[in-house]
C-alpha cells in the first residue's frame, strides 16, 4: 500500500531555509487522481495546513505562509519537497506529508526545531 | 486562531458516548465536506471521517459524523481508554484555491 516517509534536518538556525522531502512509495506521485500535501503542528497548538502541489506542479500556499513557502515535485524520485525560507521560533513544529484529497494517508511526521 | 471552532477539551467515562463539535460558515462548512481526524499521543493524525459522514475502510462504526448547516459534529460511542487523542475537523473554503481548514481540535479524555 502507500506510504509517506518525510526526511531533512531535524535543527534549522533561524534566519535560514527549513527544507524536508517526502517520499511515496507503492504509488506513483504523478497519479492524476491525488495531490499532495504539506501540514504542520506546533507544539501545543493545532493542526496547520502549509499547502499543496498537484502532478501539473500547480501549487496552492497558505495565504500566513504564502510569502515564504515553496512545493515542488520531483517525478523521477516520486517524492515531493518543502521549503520554508527566513524562519523563526514560530516555525518549530511536527511536519507531515499527506495525500490528498482527503488526507487518508499520512507521513510518521518530522521533528524540526529552529534554534540558533 | 482557527476559522472552524471546536471545544477545546471533552471529557466521558468509558462506554459512554461524547460528541465533538466544529462549527464554521457559510464560506466553509456551509459550502463544502467535512472530514475529521484523530491523533493519538506520538503519533500521525489518522482520517476518521470524510465526506461529512463516511468512514474509511478499517474504522469502526463507534465513530460516526453528520453536519448541519455550518455546523459538522462527531460522535464516538462505547468510549474506550485508547479513544484519548486529539480530534480535528478540517474542509476547504469557497476561495478559487480551495484553502484548507482545520479545526483547533478538540482533547478527549476517557475518564
Amino acid at each position: 500500500q502507500v506510504q509517506l516517509q518525510e526526511s531533512g534536518p531535524g535543527l534549522v538556525k533561524p534566519s535560514q531555509t527549513l527544507s524536508l522531502t517526502c517520499t511515496v512509495s507503492g504509488g506513483s506521485i504523478s497519479s492524476a487522481t491525488y495531490y499532495w500535501t504539506w501540514i504542520r503542528r506546533p507544539a501545543g497548538k493545532g493542526l496547520e495546513w502549509i499547502g499543496r502541489i498537484y502532478p501539473s506542479g500547480n501549487t496552492n500556499y497558505n495565504p500566513s505562509l504564502k510569502s515564504r513557502v515553496t512545493i515542488s515535485l520531483d517525478t523521477s524520485k516520486n517524492q515531493f519537497s518543502l521549503k520554508l525560507s527566513s524562519v523563526t521560533a514560530a516555525d518549530t513544529a511536527v511536519y507531515y506529508c499527506a495525500r490528498s484529497p482527503g488526507f487518508d494517508i499520512w507521513g510518521q511526521g518530522t521533528m524540526v526545531t529552529v534554534s540558533s | 486562531q482557527s476559522v472552524l471552532t471546536q471545544p477545546p477539551s471533552v471529557s466521558a467515562a468509558p462506554g459512554q458516548k461524547v460528541t465533538i463539535s466544529c462549527s464554521g460558515s457559510s464560506s466553509d462548512i456551509g459550502t463544502n465536506s467535512v472530514s475529521w481526524y484523530q491523533q493519538l499521543p506520538g503519533t500521525a493524525p489518522k482520517l476518521l471521517i470524510y465526506d461529512n459522514n463516511k468512514r474509511p475502510s478499517g474504522i469502526p462504526d463507534r465513530f460516526s459524523g453528520s453536519k448541519s448547516g455550518t455546523s459538522a459534529t462527531l460522535g464516538i460511542t462505547g468510549l474506550q481508554t485508547g479513544d484519548e487523542a486529539d480530534y480535528y475537523c478540517g474542509t476547504w473554503d469557497t476561495s478559487p484555491s480551495a484553502l484548507v481548514l482545520f479545526g483547533g481540535g478538540t482533547k478527549l479524555t476517557v475518564l
